[in-house]
């Protein structure tokens, strides 16, 4: 079966502007995850839907970045405007069940770089 | 709030010999416990998982792990290293909170590379 897509792979912006991302999980996963890895750290939770709903945004700095799932599949993640502390990869996961700890199934991630 | 400790940024290890990643947790209930792989260019993989039970997990590529809970740790292991085993190793603990968020809380990573 086909993984977890995301678009772009890399992003090249100045500081203020404003960067999306895409996500298309596997087909049929009902819960979809965004997770920011600073170079070396490990990835951090943004925001995770369950369907369309979201479930947790507790991490997700609301000032600046917003989230969407529309109809329950692909996903977009935005960042506007962007600082240069947001350059990093952003991981797009998705999960195939409402069940607790089904295993999350990673995208290739998009590497942001902010000038 | 849990957390996850990996104390070794690095790790050199010959190919052929045994491996062991350390992997500490906090977390004041029993956790959800994960060891994920990352390869250069690759997403994240999946290596095992312990939820209850046998404290001994196997996992894919011959990967296996042991929770203490008297030490609070995870450790990773192999008997034997490849040289494709070179890469990130991550640790993952994971909380039950309300409305199914079980979203993973992440440590910093390992590096491991193998020596010919």
């Amino acid at each position: 079966e086909a993984g977890v897509a995301q678009s772009p792979r890399y992003k090249i912006i100045e500081k203020r502007q404003s960067v999306a991302f895409w996500c298309n999980p596997i087909s049929g996963h009902a819960t979809l995850y965004w997770y920011q890895q600073i170079l070396g750290q490990g990835p951090k939770l943004l925001i995770q839907f369950q369907n369309n709903g979201v479930v947790d945004d507790s991490q997700l700095p609301k000032d600046r970045f917003s989230a969407e799932r529309l109809k329950g599949v692909d996903s977009t993640l935005k960042i506007q405007p962007a600082k240069l502390e947001d350059s990093a990869v952003y991981l797009c996961a998705s999960s195939p069940s409402l069940e607790y700890y089904n295993e999350q199934f990673f995208g290739p991630g998009t590497r942001l770089t902010v000038l | 709030a849990q957390s996850v400790t990996q104390p070794d940024i690095h790790i050199t290890v010959s190919e052929g010999a045994s491996l062991e990643l350390r992997c500490n947790y906090s977390y004041g209930a029993t956790p959800y416990l994960f060891w994920y792989v990352q390869s250069p260019g690759q997403g994240l993989q999946l290596l095992l998982k312990y939820f209850s039970g046998d404290t001994l997990v196997q996992g894919i590529k011959g990967f296996e792990a042991e929770f203490k809970r008297s030490q609070s740790s995870f450790n990773l292991r192999k008997p034997s290293v490849h040289w494709s085993d070179a890469a990130e190793y991550f640790c993952a603990v994971g909380a039950r909170f309300g409305r199914g968020a079980d979203g993973l809380t992440f440590g910093k990573g390992t590096h491991l590379i193998i020596q010919p």
